[in-house]
């Protein structure tokens, strides 16, 4: 099956800083890439995605790249604010639903 | 278009017990998946069920089961509930199966929380 790491699992970064979080995954069957977002009492929720045939893409303050050769990819959060503070899951999917153990990112104001 | 639906929200069951949980998936929506969350564990992966087959399953026993309906709704079982089951467990529909090509985002109901007394 697949092992999924995920690295930092707490990460506290001052308001404005940039937060980075790598998700390493071992079944070259994945294609598809998602990070979500967990706030406190809610539901994980999509926030950027990435598909095995793009090396990067970005969403205003987010991005995601990947690197299917090494297989790992990683979220990039730059001028964090307090309400990004979350649990954040990498989910690399090939022919399974995998989530890694999860990054608990607080901002400090 | 109405989310994805989880009951019950809360229940408290004791040692012994079994629980059944349901989950109706996003219209149109075929895939549900259901994970176990525990403080600290993450989202552990239980089963996967696409047009009424369990396409895959987790490393959890045979204590945890499920199924689907012609509806796509699916129900997850427990049976001889132990403490250790006390978690808060996630359903997630998407529109087609881990493995396709098209696999896409996961949308997630707002979870049961189980608590075995």
């Amino acid at each position: 099956g697949e092992n999924v790491e995920q690295h930092p699992s707490t990460l506290s970064v001052q308001e404005g800083d940039s937060a980075v979080i790598k998700c390493t995954y071992s079944d070259s069957a994945s294609n598809y890439f998602p990070w979500y977002k967990q706030e406190l009492g809610k539901r994980p929720q999509l926030i950027i995605d990435i598909r095995s045939n793009v090396g990067e893409k970005k969403d205003q303050r987010i991005a995601v790249t990947l690197n299917k050769t090494a297989k790992h990819f990683s979220l990039h959060i730059t001028e964090t604010q307090p309400e990004d503070s979350a649990v954040y899951f990498c989910a690399p999917t090939g022919n399974q639903f995998y989530f890694g153990t999860g990054t608990s990112l607080t901002v400090i104001p | 278009k109405a989310g994805v639906t989880q009951t019950p929200r809360y229940l408290i069951k004791t040692r012994g017990q079994q629980v059944t949980l349901s989950c109706s998936p996003i219209s149109g929506h075929r895939s549900v998946s259901w994970y176990q969350q525990t403080p600290g564990q993450g989202l552990q992966f239980l089963f996967e069920y696409f047009s009424e087959t369990q396409r895959n399953k987790g490393n959890f026993p045979g204590r945890f089961s499920g199924r689907q309906f012609s509806n796509s709704r699916s129900e997850m079982n427990v049976s001889t509930l132990e403490l250790g089951d006390s978690a808060l467990y996630l359903c997630a529909s998407s529109l087609e199966v881990a493995g396709a090509l098209n696999t896409g985002e996961l949308f997630f109901g707002e979870g049961s929380r189980l608590t075995v007394l």
